[in-house]
């Protein structure tokens, strides 16, 4: 089972671009890697998800190294309203054809004015 | 259209009662997953299903918890003799198939054992 690490909390300023980092050291073979965001009382929304290398979508990228013990959420010119909590999700299908999911610990992202 | 919904919303009990709450999934989701994020907590995965069936058991907290699904649609989670630990939301979320398709999220049902 895959443990994964976040930093508890991150501050940027308006119009930055913010990088997020999940640790996951036993990521599995068979293991994606997904992000979340999650506002208070509701639950998380899908933000990015990928396997190896950089995948990009309208609202972020995530990149992914080689040895994919880890990976990065990238946050370009964030606004007041990605003020929220960010988690990683590693998982997939397990040798047994179990489906195994492990949630970072979560860093909670305050944007500045 | 409509997303996953849970019911209740917000859930007081007393210690050693028995609770059910219950997941809706998005039509045509097979995939079903409960997770608990306790106070200030992040989220633990309880149990996956496809269709109505959960391979994996193993990450229910304890024998007190149960869960089922029919129809490969609603779910229900089930805290037999509740502990004051168990108080926590509880988050459903479906997928179109296995877990490498984004998950949707309900808005959780809030459990409070007194």
């Amino acid at each position: 089972l895959a443990k994964t690490t976040q930093p508890i909390s991150m501050d940027s300023y308006e119009g930055q671009e913010v990088n997020i980092t999940c640790s996951h050291n036993n990521i599995a073979t068979n293991d994606y890697i997904t992000w979340y965001q999650q506002f208070p009382s509701q639950g998380p929304r899908f933000i990015i998800q990928g396997y190896k290398t950089k995948v990009t979508n309208e609202v972020a990228s995530l990149f992914i190294p080689a040895d994919r013990k880890s990976s990065t959420l990238s946050l370009p010119r964030v606004s007041l309203s990605d003020t929220a909590v960010y988690y990683c999700l590693v998982g997939g299908q397990s040798n047994f054809g179990n489906e195994k999911l492990t949630f970072g610990t979560g860093t909670r992202l305050t944007i500045i004015p | 259209g409509a997303g996953v919904s849970q019911s209740p919303s917000n859930k007081v009990t007393e210690k050693g009662k028995d609770v059910e709450l219950r997941c809706d999934p998005i039509s045509g989701h097979t995939a079903l997953y409960w997770y608990r994020q306790s106070l200030g907590q992040g989220l633990e995965f309880l149990i996956y299903f496809q269709g109505n069936s959960a391979p994996d058991k193993s990450g229910l907290p304890s024998d007190r918890f149960s869960a089922e699904r029919t129809g490969g649609s609603v779910s229900t989670l089930t805290i037999q003799r509740t502990q004051q630990e168990d108080s926590a939301v509880y988050l459903c979320a479906s997928s179109p198939n296995r877990f490498t398709d984004t998950q949707y999220f309900g808005p959780g049902t809030r459990l409070t054992v007194l």
